[in-house]
């Protein structure tokens, strides 16, 4: 079966350090979410990439957050510098949208997840 | 107002219950709905689709209401694996963004 996959799993982190999040998305995939998942905000829309160029990162603090696709195989999510709001659970999705299109011709796939907190 | 919006819950069922739970959105122009689940620390995962004309997956049935704005999933003759938080989804035609209702926790006891 094929997964989206995220690493690391866990992280623990102090406060003002960097984090980086890293997804592999399924192979053939052209469109990546990232979501962030709290008790309080529930699944919350980070970024969203289409064919590796982001069309919507308007839910991220820009000021200390930043998502990229450096290739196809490789989406990044940082956070610098890090604060305890930041403790959440952070999702990869990915999922195939043909061009013109409304709907998705695959149902989203998401990864395991990287649960981070900082203290 | 958020643009999708649940029960709040949550649901405590015993088995074999019939249990329904109601979804808005804000949108007038989403074009796909969806119901994703998803089991306590894990990824949501995909339960069903949802069709304008109403659609049916074994025990589930999901129904679509676009005058009102308004998505529901029926589960019929619950079991205890159906214990899970349940995912209203909404896709904004033209956009591709999928935005997430706060879920709804259902548990279904013996």
């Amino acid at each position: 079966d094929a997964r989206v996959t995220q690493t690391p799993r866990h992280k623990v982190t102090e406060m003002g350090q960097e984090v980086t999040m890293r997804c592999q998305p399924i192979l053939g995939h052209n469109t990546v979410f990232w979501y962030r998942q709290t008790m309080m905000q529930g699944l919350e829309l980070l970024a969203y990439f289409r064919n590796r160029a982001p069309l919507d990162d308007s839910g991220m603090p820009k000021d200390r957050f930043s998502a990229e696709m450096p290739d196809a195989t490789l989406a990044t999510l940082k956070i610098q510098p890090s604060e305890p709001r930041d403790s959440a659970v952070y999702f990869c999705a990915s999922g195939f949208r043909r061009l013109g299109q409304s709907s998705y011709n695959s149902p989203l796939h998401f990864g395991n997840g990287t649960r981070l907190t900082v203290t | 107002r958020k643009e999708v919006e649940q029960d709040p819950g949550p649901f405590n069922v015993p088995e074999g219950a019939t249990v329904a739970f109601n979804c808005t959105y804000s949108n007038s122009a989403s074009q796909s709905f969806f119901w994703y689940r998803q089991d306590c620390r894990k990824e949501p995962k995909l339960l069903m689709s949802v069709y304008s004309s109403g659609n049916e997956d074994g025990r589930f049935t999901a129904q679509l209401n676009r005058a009102s704005q308004y998505i529901s999933l029926l589960i019929r003759d619950s079991k205890l694996s159906d214990s899970a938080t349940y995912l209203c989804v909404v896709n904004w035609a033209g956009y591709g963004k999928l935005t997430f209702g706060q879920g709804t926790i259902l548990t279904v006891h013996p």
